[in-house]
């Protein structure tokens, strides 16, 4: 089983900074990798996937790189609604695991 | 309105079993994988099972594998997943997720139903 170890678990920032995210792979999973954004009460929304690909709908502020075991998650402004939970997870292979989350609070 | 509609959630007493429906609604749902995916209280995530859409292949993680069953009855649209010999390690809320096409991230999720696993 690959496990995903996020870092920092938590980051306080204010409105308008810039915020980096860290995920790594216990091994390469390429770039099959996605990021996810969940906030209090809510599921989940897709933001990223297979490592740079944003999804639809999502604003060019969020971008994503990295490949083979180390990525990252960038927000170039941080805006009001982003600050949430952020998670990795990985398609290289059965099982799909899930990164412990990144917490993106207001500092 | 493109929707997954989770329900069957609630109270069971370890070891017994819960069925989980998910209704899909404005996608041609046949098109599509789909998946459980589960989080306990205040925890992060877990994937717990997918469904190819052919139905051909179904994947699960350890932990529920020979417990947990998931299915598809395409005439109702409906995602399903069978758990038995529920423990209390298996509460949590259970989300509907929708498989992105060729790829196995999950592009749409429902609102979840909750399981509390408690004697």
């Amino acid at each position: 089983e690959i496990v995903l170890t996020q870092f920092p678990a938590t980051l306080s920032l204010s409105p308008g900074e810039r915020a980096t995210l860290s995920c790594r792979a216990s091994q390469s999973v390429t770039s099959y990798l996605a990021w996810y954004q969940q906030k209090p009460g809510q599921a989940p929304r897709l933001l990223i996937y297979d490592a740079s690909n944003r999804a639809t709908g999502i604003p060019a502020r969020f971008s994503g790189s990295g490949s083979g075991t180390d990525f990252s998650l960038t927000i170039s402004s941080l805006e009001p609604e982003d600050f949430a939970v952020y998670y990795c997870q990985h398609r290289y292979n059965w099982p799909l695991t899930f990164g412990g989350g990144t917490k993106v609070e207001i500092k | 309105e493109v929707q997954l509609l989770e329900s069957g959630g609630g109270l069971v007493q370890p070891g017994g079993s819960l069925r989980l429906s998910c209704a899909a609604s404005g996608f041609t749902f046949t098109r599509y994988a789909m998946s459980w995916v589960r989080q306990a209280p205040g925890e992060g995530l877990e994937w717990v099972s997918c469904i190819s859409d052919t139905d051909i292949d179904t994947y699960y993680t350890g932990s529920v594998r020979g417990r947990f069953t998931i299915s598809r009855d395409t005439s109702k649209n409906t995602l399903y997943l069978q758990m038995n010999s529920l423990r209390a390690e298996d509460t949590a809320i259970y989300y509907c997720a929708r498989v992105m096409p060729h790829y196995w991230y999950f592009d749409l999720w429902g609102r979840g139903t909750l399981v509390t696993v408690s004697s």
